[in-house]
């Protein structure tokens, strides 16, 4: 069936340093391709998301690629900050639903 | 409400009680999914109403799993017989109709702990 993976966390940087976090998945179609944020005490939220190879997601300076090739949506950020520490979830679409990666825990210290 | 509402937030229960968890939607979003999140691991889908229909229930671990929702709001998931291995965060997420590339709006999930 279909499936994510994503890198295992937690990722901690400084402040100001730039941010990857890998995301391949396995699909038999072609799925929208989606990253949602959990900041600590509240729900996921959808951070950004693309629907065909070759698009471009972005939202609060994060950026993904839909990468039909390599099946990849990697997530960047070329300065992260404090507040971006939370745990971030690679996601397809399946049909109905949405099957998620386990998470990456991203700290950000100052 | 302005978001999705689950309650409680936190349930401790002996093993072999049965738990009911409760999900209120965004008003008028007649897509409703659950989720559950074991502690270190990904969300793994559940179960998914459209209306009070559940197209899609191959989520279900169980027959001690059940769920249902009424009048295309409210939505309710039964764990019979609770074991230890079905402590987990419950999430529960809405969208406005369930079309594949629509945001889903997250509750912040119910932590259930059988002791």
């Amino acid at each position: 069936g279909d499936s994510v993976t994503q890198m295992e966390g937690p990722v901690t940087l400084s402040e100001e340093a730039f941010l990857t976090i890998n995301c391949t998945y396995t699909a038999t179609g072609y799925p929208s391709l989606f990253w949602y944020v959990q900041y600590p005490g509240e729900g996921l939220q959808l951070l950004l998301k693309a629907t065909k190879a070759d698009d471009k997601g972005s939202n609060k300076g994060f950026e993904a690629t839909y990468r039909k090739e390599t099946t990849s949506f990697h997530l960047e950020k070329g300065s992260v900050q404090v507040s971006d520490s939370a745990v971030y979830f690679c996601a397809l679409s399946d049909r109905d639903k949405l099957i998620f990666g386990a998470g990456t825990r991203l700290a950000v210290h100052p | 409400g302005a978001g999705v509402s689950q309650s409680p937030s936190n349930k401790v229960t002996e093993k072999g009680k049965d738990v009911e968890l409760r999900c209120d939607p965004i008003s008028g979003h007649t897509a409703l999914y659950w989720y559950r999140q074991r502690l270190g691991q990904g969300l793994e889908f559940l179960i998914y109403f459209q209306g009070n229909s559940a197209p899609d229930k191959s989520g279900l671990p169980s027959d001690r799993f059940s769920a249902e929702r009424t009048g295309e709001s409210v939505s309710t998931l039964t764990i019979q017989r609770t074991q230890q291995e079905d402590s987990a965060v419950y999430l529960c997420a809405s969208s406005l109709d369930g079309q594949t590339n629509e945001k889903l709006f997250f509750g912040s999930g119910t932590q259930l702990s059988v002791l």
